[in-house]
């Protein structure tokens, strides 16, 4: 899997949009973009995913540059329950037998503290 | 809807005892997983199942054995507990692209 680059921590005022950043220069090109986060000693949930067309979900935009080396998860409006470690992780999908399925590698990821 | 099931949730051992975490998942995911996160660091893999009827060592799977009981069911065992072994326990399953996380065992060996 593709090695990702985050900022260690970040602020982000509520009611704000929160833009975080991911580098992975060394994507391939069958390796999709994904987005975990991890809510204070909860277990990692996932938020949005991409392979090279930006993406939006209920939770979430994803935006992947064109040469597909780096990434930004928007959070169009922050809360205070935003407040987490936001993981970026590049891999391919697992097929429909589990191959490819080894599961996925975390790496430190970005502390995302909002701020009232 | 309950997605990934773990039991117990809290568990304190004495170093040597034995003990077996529970996984169940209700999405009819094929692949199961289990991670470890100790305090600051990122979750690490200690095994996986990509499909029923196969295991394989993670990054991490000294100390612990696995068995996917069935489709649903993913179980891991610590034979000696340690000290070291103590950690927060993360059971997943995934289909396609989507993992999804149990809310972790936190174990604690003395």
């Amino acid at each position: 899997d593709a090695k990702t680059t985050q900022p260690t921590s970040m602020d982000c005022a509520e009611g704000r949009a929160a833009n975080l950043p991911c580098n992975h220069s060394t994507i391939s090109g069958n390796e999709y973009v994904y987005w975990y986060r991890q809510i204070h000693s909860q277990g990692p949930q996932y938020i949005i995913h991409g392979l090279k067309n930006n993406e939006t979900n209920e939770m979430a935009s994803l935006i992947i540059t064109e040469d597909r080396k780096s990434s930004t998860l928007i959070l169009p409006h922050a809360t205070l329950r935003d407040t987490a470690v936001y993981y970026c992780i590049v891999r391919v999908a697992n097929d429909y037998s589990g191959g490819g399925a080894d599961g996925l590698t975390f790496g430190k990821g970005t502390h995302l503290i909002i701020q009232p | 809807n309950a997605g990934v099931t773990q039991t117990p949730k809290f568990q304190v051992l004495k170093t040597g005892q034995s003990m077996t975490l529970q996984c169940a998942q209700d999405m009819n995911h094929n692949s199961m997983y289990w991670y470890r996160q100790d305090p600051g660091m990122g979750l690490r893999l200690i095994y996986y199942s990509a499909s029923e009827g196969t295991t394989d060592k993670g990054e991490v799977p000294n100390g612990y054995n696995v068995s996917r009981l069935n489709k649903r069911e993913f179980s891991l065992r610590l034979e000696s507990a340690a000290p070291s072994q103590t950690s927060v326990y993360f059971c997943a399953s995934s289909e396609y692209y989507g993992y999804t996380f149990g809310s972790g065992t936190r174990l604690t060996v003395v």
